[in-house]
């Protein structure tokens, strides 16, 4: 049971450059979450799927898409990245009761 | 709206001394409360958390959190600290039906010996 894991774990990219990051979840979770994390900012919310199939925006969602390509796995689309969006990306997943966030060990991003 | 208050960014402690980590909330309705610990280059990990019932939550490590509606605070507490409690510490809420999380901005715990 290897829980919430995301890949790659560090990325450098140049200004312009698309990316995906992988997020995947063996609990049987409904909900996934995309999550950015900057330095006294805490963690604010890219994207989440209530289910599968379903998507939602969050709090700042401007230059990301994401995808629920099943119940397993959630992927977020940086299509030109710019150096505001450098930061530790964290995945989550929440399973029947939405009680509990189950985090991913997070893919830091340079854009230079 | 929701929105979650950690007043303090940091907190110096020494061992063995106690330790409170503040969090507010504002909330028209009525939500879910949690704590996470991130240890440096990781991710978060569940401290304890708030569902209903009890008021004092304990949690692992020894932590323990308080929910106080009236004063719409969940203060996170230990009584003595390790070293190995250096981190950085998240309040969270999530209201009740919904599925969005929202979390603090967190507060480093550093202990010192």
């Amino acid at each position: 049971n290897a829980g919430v894991t995301q890949t790659p774990k560090f990325q450098v990219l140049k200004t312009g450059q698309s990316m995906t990051l992988q997020c995947a979840q063996d609990m049987n979770h409904n909900s996934m979450y995309w999550y950015r994390q900057d330095p006294g900012m805490g963690l604010r919310l890219i994207y989440y799927s209530a289910s599968e199939g379903t998507t939602d925006k969050g709090e700042v969602p401007n230059g990301y898409n994401v995808s629920r390509l099943n119940k397993r796995e959630f992927s977020l689309r940086l299509e030109s990245a710019a150096p505001s969006q450098t930061s530790v990306y964290f995945c989550a997943s929440t399973g029947g009761n939405q009680e509990t966030q189950y985090f991913g060990p997070g893919t830091r991003l340079l854009v230079l | 709206a929701q929105s979650v208050t950690q007043l303090d960014s940091q907190v110096p402690v020494f061992e063995e001394a106690p330790v409170e980590l503040r969090c507010n909330y504002s909330s028209s309705v009525s939500v879910y409360l949690f704590w996470y610990v991130q240890y440096p280059n990781q991710g978060l990990q569940l401290l304890l958390k708030y569902l209903s019932g009890s008021t004092l939550v304990k949690g692992i490590n020894g932590f323990e959190a308080e929910f106080n509606k009236s004063h719409t605070s969940f203060h996170l507490r230990k009584p003595s600290v390790h070293i190995s409690d250096t981190a950085e510490y998240f309040c969270a809420v999530r209201m009740y039906n919904f599925n969005k999380f929202y979390f603090g901005s967190g507060t480093k715990l550093n202990v010192k010996p």
